[in-house]
Parts: C-alpha cells; structure tokens; sequence
C-alpha cells in the first residue's frame, strides 16, 4: 500500500515558468512533510519542509502548500531553471523515526 | 561542516554472500537512518540508530542488521545475498529530536 504518491512520473517546464509538483498522501497521521531533490549518482538533497500545523512554507524560489484535507501538497518553483531539472521526492512522517518517501517526480526545465 | 559520507560508492557480490556498507554522519549528527532505493522507486526506510541501538525497522528482514558506533558512524550488513537486493543504499543522518534527515550519495549494490 502506497501511503506516499506523486502520480506525474515526469514534467517538463519551460525555463523562467513555474514549476508544480505535487503529491497525495493516505495517512492521516502524517505531520510533517518534506521535498528532496536528487541529482543523478547523488544522494538526496534536503530542499524544503511543512508541518501540519502550517498550509505554506517559503524559501526563495521554493513554497510548499499543504492541504490537510485534501491530504495533499504541493511543491511550487518559480521562477524555474534548467539546474532545477532533478528527480524531486516528496516525503512524510508520523511523529516517529521513519520516513515514507513517493517514488518521485523527474523535473525537465527546458532553456 | 563536513557532510553524510558513505563507502564504497559501488559494488558487485554473487547471491549467497554477505556485504558490509559504511556511513559517517554528518557532523555533531547522532541518529542514522538506513534506506534502500530500488530502480524507479523512492527510498524504503531500513532502520535508524540512535545511541547504539537500533531505534526503529521497517519491513525488511533479519538479514538486514546494523551498527551504530560511538562516533555515530555506522554500518549496515547484509546477509545471504539475493537479487533483489540490487539497489542504491542511502544513509541519513540527523540530530535526535529533529525531523531533517540528511543523505549521504549512496552505495550502487550489484548482486549477480
């Protein structure tokens, strides 16, 4: 059972647009939420996080939504980059030591 | 601030054999986690350490077993190797108490 999914595989924007991924999850437990990024033969790379007790978090170029009730998010880049193309991976916890990742959505910025 | 590191970044062993993975933590980090991500998929969570002691486990089996040391490295040992355990091993470090885990490049694990 998914608890975690990015439903679009891959996405392709062009540069300077707007960039929005998104991610549905099932488990109403989950508080807390991240987006990472990752880079062909790299680990993933932390970008932004959400708690639920907040509906939007920004950091530059960065701003991720959480819709509770919709038991979505969504991770919003603007304006995008062709060095934002990435494979970009939400994921979630429920207050304890693990998290459950989606199985990723592969960004294209085109120039 | 010297980040996740982990060794080696590739490796190949037959079915039946056993490996060893390594981690350091990202410094003045004290909790690791281990994941295995399989082609196409996102990272399945293995287990965390914190204080030496495993702290949590996902759904995977005995074989799959860990270390933490006392500098907060760590290991992670797997046993009777199978084909499906082809994939890239990430590990995360993060301080107790924190949501933010930190991930190291991964090992390339190749089982023919």
């Amino acid at each position: 059972d998914q608890q975690v999914k990015q439903n679009s595989p891959s996405l392709r924007v062009q540069e300077g647009r707007i960039s929005i991924l998104n991610c549905d999850y099932t488990n109403s437990m989950f508080d807390y939420f991240l987006w990472y990024k990752k880079y062909p033969a790299e680990g993933p790379t932390f970008l932004i996080s959400i708690s639920s007790i907040k509906d939007k978090n920004e950091d530059g170029r960065f701003t991720v939504f959480l819709n509770k009730s919709a038991k979505h998010l969504s991770l919003h880049i603007v304006p995008s980059q062709p060095g934002d193309s990435a494979v970009y991976f939400c994921a979630a916890s429920g207050g304890t030591y693990k998290y459950i990742f989606g199985t990723g959505t592969r960004l294209k910025v085109l120039a | 601030e010297t980040g996740v590191t982990q060794s080696p970044t590739h490796l190949i062993k037959t079915r039946g054999q056993q490996v060893t993975l390594r981690c350091s933590s990202q410094s003045g980090h004290n909790t690791v986690s281990w994941y295995q991500q399989a082609l196409g998929q996102g990272p399945q969570f293995i287990f965390q350490y914190y204080r030496e002691e495993e702290n949590g486990r996902g759904n995977f089996p005995p074989r799959f077993s860990g270390l933490q040391f006392p500098n907060y490295s760590s290991e992670l040992n797997v046993n009777a190797l199978e084909l499906d355990d082809s994939a890239l091993y990430l590990c995360a470090s993060s301080l107790w108490g924190r949501k933010t885990q930190y991930f190291g490049p991964g090992t390339r694990l190749l089982v023919l």
